[in-house]
């Protein structure tokens, strides 16, 4: 079955590098995804990988597979006020629909 | 331009009250999704719309009558709802079925009482 699993908190200072982790176990996964939501909003697509990939890199996001442990990793380098929000994880499977299941979410808490 | 928009942004109804939530996107996008959230957790998926054709509904209860009148548009029609259904319900669009993008709205933040 489907399921994904994510750290609850991760609290650093303004400056430092993040790095939020995600394990899934179907290893069926086709494409892993990393949204953020700030309080009160929506879900952003903060950027995404194919499961032939081993890592992205967009800017201060740089996204890590690993396929044979099933671990996703997204590193915010230079990790600013603003990227405090809950980070979730989500993975979509190879069953000709693009469902999205989603892990419990990570709180990054930002501090000055 | 990757937005989609949601109205209204908060509503309170009571459990007698019949009431629609609404959702618009312009991207050409022919899959359209309801999803809920409660506070803290995932968002669950309710509803895919392709096509204007109704895919998947995750066993949601019939006070919940989801309808997409064009391709840009998905309306989520509430009726005898229980306070339990308190959430934020949020809508997202893709390309289509098979597209790995799925774009959010703000949501719609509800409150039963």
């Amino acid at each position: 079955g489907e399921d994904v699993e994510q750290s609850l908190f991760l609290s650093v200072r303004e400056g430092d590098s993040s790095v939020i982790n995600c394990t899934y176990t179907d290893s069926s996964s086709t494409y892993l995804y990393w949204y953020k939501q700030e309080p009160g909003a929506g879900l952003q697509l903060l950027t995404y990988i194919f499961s032939n990939m081993d890592m992205k890199q967009d800017q201060r996001l740089t996204v890590l597979l690993n396929k044979k442990d099933k671990h996703l990793s997204l590193r915010i380098a230079d990790t600013q006020t603003g990227d405090s929000a809950i980070y979730f994880c989500a993975e979509t499977v190879n069953s000709g629909y693009s469902t999205l299941t989603f892990g419990k979410g990570t709180m990054l808490l930002v501090s000055p | 331009d990757t937005e989609v928009t949601q109205t209204p942004k908060h509503l309170v109804m009571g459990m007698t009250n019949k009431k629609s939530l609404k959702c618009e996107q312009h991207m050409g996008h022919r899959a359209m999704y309801w999803y809920k959230q409660k506070a803290k957790k995932p968002p669950e998926l309710m509803f895919v719309y392709s096509y204007e054709k109704l895919s998947i509904n995750e066993s949601v209860p019939s006070r919940f009558s989801p309808e997409c009148p064009n391709s840009s548009l998905l309306n989520l029609h509430l009726h005898a709802l229980q306070p339990e259904d308190s959430a934020l319900y949020l809508c997202a669009s893709s390309q289509g079925l098979s597209s790995y993008e799925q774009y959010f709205g703000p949501g719609t933040r509800l409150t039963v009482t």
